[in-house]
């Protein structure tokens, strides 16, 4: 019940194109989602987080779609970039506690 | 840059040693976090301060324990260390205070065990 799960796993698509990647939990507990960023080398890097009480959020080219009644959560980038290739982790928290990570999506754009 | 500064960032030791992780949270920061990053595990949370108390407590072994100063860093011991060990530890600090805030993570400390 612990769960994130998401998919894919990795993910390729072209300068511009929309990649989105999926989660879904199952401890209806949760209320806190955020997404994370990690470039090789670095420390995962906030990207944008979503309460339950709404379902969609945008931050630039960045988007989370969340659908409470089925339990998923997702990702989308708009106008994706080159510099957008990194590994992408969806998580999940209860308050204050402990994230849930993801798997990890890694996305690769080409130019 | 996140604020969140750990050492070292590379650590190469042996089985059966111990070694020190360090953190410094960003500054305001009360809870800090350690997390595990594994080929196999993802990132799996270890434990949890909170203004220099423990909060919560993940898949964190035995051999392994942590603590949280008056000045807010904290630091990771991790002993007897085992091949297994090999991984990148984080640390992410964030406001804290029973409230969801943004956990920030440092850059990491590659620990390999030869």
């Amino acid at each position: 019940q612990q769960q994130v799960k998401q998919s894919p796993q990795s993910l390729i698509v072209q300068k511009g194109g929309i990649p989105i990647i999926n989660c879904a939990y199952e401890n209806t507990a949760f209320d806190y989602f955020p997404w994370y960023q990690q470039f090789p080398g670095k420390g995962p890097a906030l990207l944008i987080a979503i309460r339950p009480d709404v379902s969609e959020k945008k931050e630039g080219r960045f988007t989370i779609s969340f659908n409470k009644s089925a339990k998923q959560f997702s990702l989308h980038i708009m106008d994706s970039q080159p510099g957008d290739s990194a590994t992408y982790f969806c998580a999940a928290s209860k308050s204050a506690d402990k994230l849930i990570f993801g798997t990890g999506t890694r996305l690769q754009v080409f130019p | 840059d996140s604020g969140v500064t750990q050492t070292p960032k590379h650590l190469i030791t042996a089985t059966g040693q111990r070694v020190t992780l360090r953190c410094s949270p960003r500054s305001g920061d009360l809870s800090v976090y350690w997390y595990q990053q594994s080929l196999d595990q993802g990132l799996q949370f270890l434990i949890q301060y909170y203004n220099g108390e423990e909060r919560a407590k993940g898949n964190i072994l035995e051999r392994f324990s942590a603590q949280q100063f008056p000045d807010l860093h904290s630091e990771l011991n991790l002993s007897s260390l085992e091949l297994g060990d090999s991984a990148l530890y984080f640390c992410a600090s964030s406001v804290g205070g029973g409230v969801n805030q943004p956990q920030h993570f440092g850059d990491g400390t590659r620990l390999s065990i030869l």
